[in-house]
């Protein structure tokens, strides 16, 4: 089965404006993380955001913001006052622990191509 | 600025010649994972490192594959002999596992491999 769902292959946004690219997952874990990467057109995978299953408060880290709906399962990610070098890849992903020392595994979407329209 | 570092960046071989991917984890980092990111599969774990030993590779292929980590400072994976179904790109990432909490993996710049 999916852990990580990305249903939106594509999304356009005017510059400046926010947007929201959705990801929804399964897992039976209690414990568990989900992150966001961005990718590029260089290619590198950048860290952009953290939500634990614990934390209660929606992650924000600058522009980007986490609305995690925990009953739903879902973790979008909300990039506000976007700008031309939002234009990337972005990729939804799910901690999975290989063992208890925290070392884990990251199941990833299948991305979703964000482009910023001038 | 601490970085993962990946060489090469672009790799162009001819099947069944030998590839060595290389990578220099975040300074004191104690994990580091290689992963394999194509089109049709997206990104898959092929290999995990803890304290330099190898804890789980069964995503990679045994019989031409091999990962190593001779120092806490370099992390290699070979293919040899290559086929053309194993281009993709090689990324490399490393994190700090101290406890079952956050736990970020910073990845490289990745390794574009093309197997002619």
């Amino acid at each position: 089965a999916q852990k990580i769902t990305q249903t939106q292959p594509g999304m356009f946004v005017q510059e400046k404006e926010a947007v929201t690219l959705d990801c929804t997952y399964d897992t039976s874990d209690q414990s568990y993380g989900l992150f966001w990467y961005k990718q590029p057109s260089s290619g590198e995978m950048i860290f952009l955001i953290y939500q634990g299953s614990y934390d209660e408060q929606n992650a924000t880290e600058g522009r980007y913001s986490l609305n995690f709906q925990k009953a739903r399962k879902s973790a979008n990610l909300v990039i506000s006052a976007s700008q031309l070098g939002d234009s990337a890849m972005y990729f939804c992903a799910m901690r999975e622990l290989l063992d208890q020392t925290g070392a884990n595994n990251l199941f990833f979407g299948t991305g979703t191509r964000l482009t910023v329209i001038p | 600025d601490a970085r993962v570092t990946q060489t090469p960046r672009h790799k162009v071989t001819e099947m069944g010649q030998e590839v060595t991917m290389r990578c220099q984890p975040i300074l004191g980092h104690n994990t580091v994972f290689w992963y394999r990111q194509t089109m049709m599969q997206g990104l898959e774990l092929l290999a995990y490192f803890r304290n330099r030993a190898p804890l789980d590779d069964s995503g990679m292929p045994k019989d031409r594959f091999s990962a190593e980590m001779p120092d806490a400072t370099l992390a290699t994976l070979k293919i040899q002999p290559s086929e053309p179904r194993d281009s993709a790109v090689y990324f490399c990432a490393s994190g700090l596992a101290q406890s079952i909490a956050k736990n970020i993996q910073y990845f490289g710049a990745g390794t574009r491999l093309s197997v002619l």
